[in-house]
């Protein structure tokens, strides 16, 4: 099946500073990308829709500015978060569709960002 | 009003019982419907996904949708301790964006 990975698998960096975390698509092509975030016991929330070759789409209440997604080819996507601050400490979550499979959207394992 | 509502639970079930989890939603234009199974610390895998209503089975799992009602349910028989994880719902109007429901925690004891 299709896989998607993330890097790093968990982060803690202090409060001020920016992290990078990226999702690739390991064995298929992905012109489409997601960035979900989710916090403890609760929902994923979709941050950002990333398109190869273009800037991102954000949702509502999500600051382009402080996250900022790069996704440079077709199997890989970044999520820089900068500035972070203790609040931004959750899980982030990336996706990958696969273009020809409309409900083929596959999700790495995720990032555990701690702000310190 | 949350576009998706789903119980967080935890839902806890002898092995062998049948599971029953529900999702209600407020947008009728919702078309497909999935269920995610996740694992902690993990992302989300996709278990089923019906397109408009009806049903749909596979193996012990069998995903229902009620349009008219706004409500989908996953059941899932002969419940193994390995089914324990955290069941999400999610929707989407084209198949592209999901909303999600919070997750129902699952539980299941030998």
């Amino acid at each position: 099946g299709a896989v998607v990975s993330q890097h790093p698998s968990w982060v803690i960096c202090k409060s001020g500073t920016s992290v990078k975390i990226e999702c690739r698509s390991l064995d298929f092509q992905a012109t489409t990308m997601f960035w979900y975030r989710q916090f403890p016991k609760q929902s994923l929330m979709l941050m950002a829709t990333s398109n190869e070759g273009s800037k991102a789409t954000y949702e509502q209440g999500v600051e382009k500015d402080k996250f900022l997604i790069n996704h440079a080819s077709l199997t890989l996507s970044t999520l820089t978060v900068t500035s972070a601050h203790p609040e931004d400490s959750s899980f982030y979550i990336c996706s990958a569709r696969i273009e020809t499979h409309l409900l083929g959207q596959y999700f790495g394992p995720g990032t555990r960002l701690t702000v310190t | 009003q949350k576009e998706v509502e789903q119980d967080p639970g935890p839902l806890s079930v002898p092995e062998g019982a049948i599971v029953s989890l529900n999702c209600t939603y407020s947008n009728s234009a919702f078309q497909y419907f999935m269920w995610y199974r996740q694992y902690s610390r993990k992302g989300p895998e996709l278990l089923m996904y019906t397109y408009s209503s009806g049903n749909k089975e596979d193996g012990r799992f069998t995903a229902q949708v009620d349009k008219s009602s706004k409500y989908i349910s996953l059941f899932i028989r002969d419940s193994q301790p390995s089914d324990s994880a955290t069941y999400l719902c999610a929707m989407s109007l084209y198949g592209n964006k999901l909303v999600f429901g919070a997750g129902t925690i699952l539980r299941v004891k030998s």
